[in-house]
């Protein structure tokens, strides 16, 4: 069965400039979450979907970030315009939604942002 | 809000050392607790858990005990590898939707 899968692995981009990341959750899976790691620091929720419908999305730091998730499958996030203080490791996990399955979240590798 | 505190890294050991990484949190009500690890290069995976007071989570020779009276889980190994080499990540889930909470991570390496 495949895993999460994120792309790119790697993006270095300008102040100012779009970027768009990929995520495809396990199949199957109808959770779907965005986290980010800055620099060191602990991994932040940004926002979490349930299908196509945005369950939660708190963590969201402004309006420059837009998730997306069509038809509940696939997901993306694009960062526009990029600042500097976006670069990070950006992580999407899924999970099923099963009481037993609380909180074992399945991660992809992470898209690592450079914003120069 | 929810909160997880670990311990800063990075950790430094020798093969076969025990390891200890502390973990404390701050929730409301009864949080589920979780280990998730990452190796390099790799995405991160859940290492082990406890849904309740009292349990104890293990896998792969690591050990955590879920301590209400003290806000703990600290993580424990009696025997580390240099293949045990990752960043662990302490983290709480205390949400019905399964949103989970993460500490800073601690960076482990294990020299020969």
């Amino acid at each position: 069965e495949a895993g999460v899968t994120q792309f790119p692995s790697h993006s270095v981009i300008e102040k100012g400039q779009t970027v768009t990341l990929r995520c495809d959750p396990i199949s199957g899976h109808d959770n779907l979450y965005w986290y980010r790691r800055v620099m060191g620091k602990e991994i932040k929720f940004l926002l979490h979907f349930v299908k196509e419908s945005k369950q939660d999305e708190s963590g969201m730091p402004n309006n420059r970030f837009l998730a997306e998730r069509t038809g509940g499958t696939y997901s993306t996030l694009k960062v526009q315009p990029a600042e500097l203080e976006d670069s990070g490791v950006y992580f999407c996990a899924s999970s099923q939604v099963l009481p037993k399955a609380v909180g074992e979240l399945f991660f992809g590798e992470g898209s690592r942002l450079t914003v120069l | 809000g929810d909160s997880v505190t670990q311990m800063e890294g990075p950790v430094t050991l020798s093969e076969e050392a025990f390891l200890t990484i502390n973990c404390t949190y701050t929730a409301t009500g009864y949080p589920s607790l979780f280990w998730y690890v990452q190796y390099p290069g790799e995405g991160l995976q859940l290492l082990l858990k406890a849904t309740k007071a009292d349990d104890k989570g293990s896998n792969k020779g690591f050990e955590a005990t879920y301590r209400k009276e003290t806000t703990s889980f600290h993580l424990e190994k009696g025997s580390v590898q240099v293949s045990d080499s990752a960043v662990y990540f302490c983290a709480l889930s205390a949400g019905g939707y399964q949103k989970v909470t993460f500490g800073t991570g601690t960076k482990l390496q294990v020299i020969p």
